[in-house]
């Protein structure tokens, strides 16, 4: 059964760093690997999508890596702000699944 | 613009009544899910649909009822059978090409 953790649970860094959240997943036959954020009492705002025959993608300041034969996947924020600050989720669909399964996130803080 | 609607966006019911969260989307999507979330409990799948007419119970479906008479809509029931019904609750639809997953606003339900 896949799993998947998001270690630390919360992150506190001041403005203007470069950061790295972690994903690690369990079973390394996955489809994709997808990257949210979300913001207090709202949904989930899809920021990255990695397909599993891609290393990375791509957009503005975030840069997610996939690396299938570790079972890790990480999402660089360059230059934070603080309206970075929310949580972030990784999602993983397994082959053949319908159903993502969901790391319990990472609740990261920008401080000004 | 194409997106995924949900409504009410707070709901407040009485112990013993069914309620009705509605989920839309434009986005021409072929799959939509329903998920609940609970703090310090992540995200937990209540039911899927891939297809018109068709859909499976996820991981926490006992309480819960859902339709998928139109491509476009998935609405979801809570029944008086759901012990615990007080949560937020996120509708999702996914595109067939390559299974990327775009999330509502969310419901939030107050049982009194």
């Amino acid at each position: 059964k896949q799993e998947v953790t998001q270690i630390p649970a919360a992150l506190s860094v001041p403005e203007g760093e470069n950061l790295v959240l972690n994903c690690s997943f369990t079973d390394s036959a996955i489809y994709n690997l997808q990257w949210f954020r979300q913001d207090p009492g709202k949904g989930l705002t899809s920021l990255l999508l990695i397909q599993s025959s891609q290393r990375e993608q791509t957009s503005g300041r975030l840069n997610a890596s996939l690396d299938k034969s570790s079972g890790r996947s990480t999402l660089y924020i360059a230059a934070s702000q603080p309206g970075d600050s929310a949580t972030y989720l990784c999602a993983v669909r397994d082959v053949g699944a319908q159903k993502l399964v969901f790391g319990q996130g990472t609740r990261l803080t920008i401080n000004p | 613009d194409g997106g995924i609607t949900q409504s009410p966006k707070y709901l407040f019911r009485k112990e013993g009544q069914n309620v009705t969260l509605s989920c839309e989307q434009n986005l021409n999507h072929d799959a939509m899910y329903w998920y609940r979330q609970d703090p310090g409990q992540g995200l937990r799948l209540i039911y899927y649909s891939q297809i018109v007419n068709d859909f499976q119970k996820g991981d926490i479906a006992e309480g819960y009822s859902v339709s998928r008479e139109k491509k476009e809509s998935f609405p979801l029931t809570v029944t008086s059978a759901q012990k615990n019904p007080t949560a937020f609750y996120l509708c999702a639809s996914s595109r067939r090409e390559t299974g990327e997953l775009f999330f509502g606003e969310g419901s939030r339900l107050t049982v009194l």
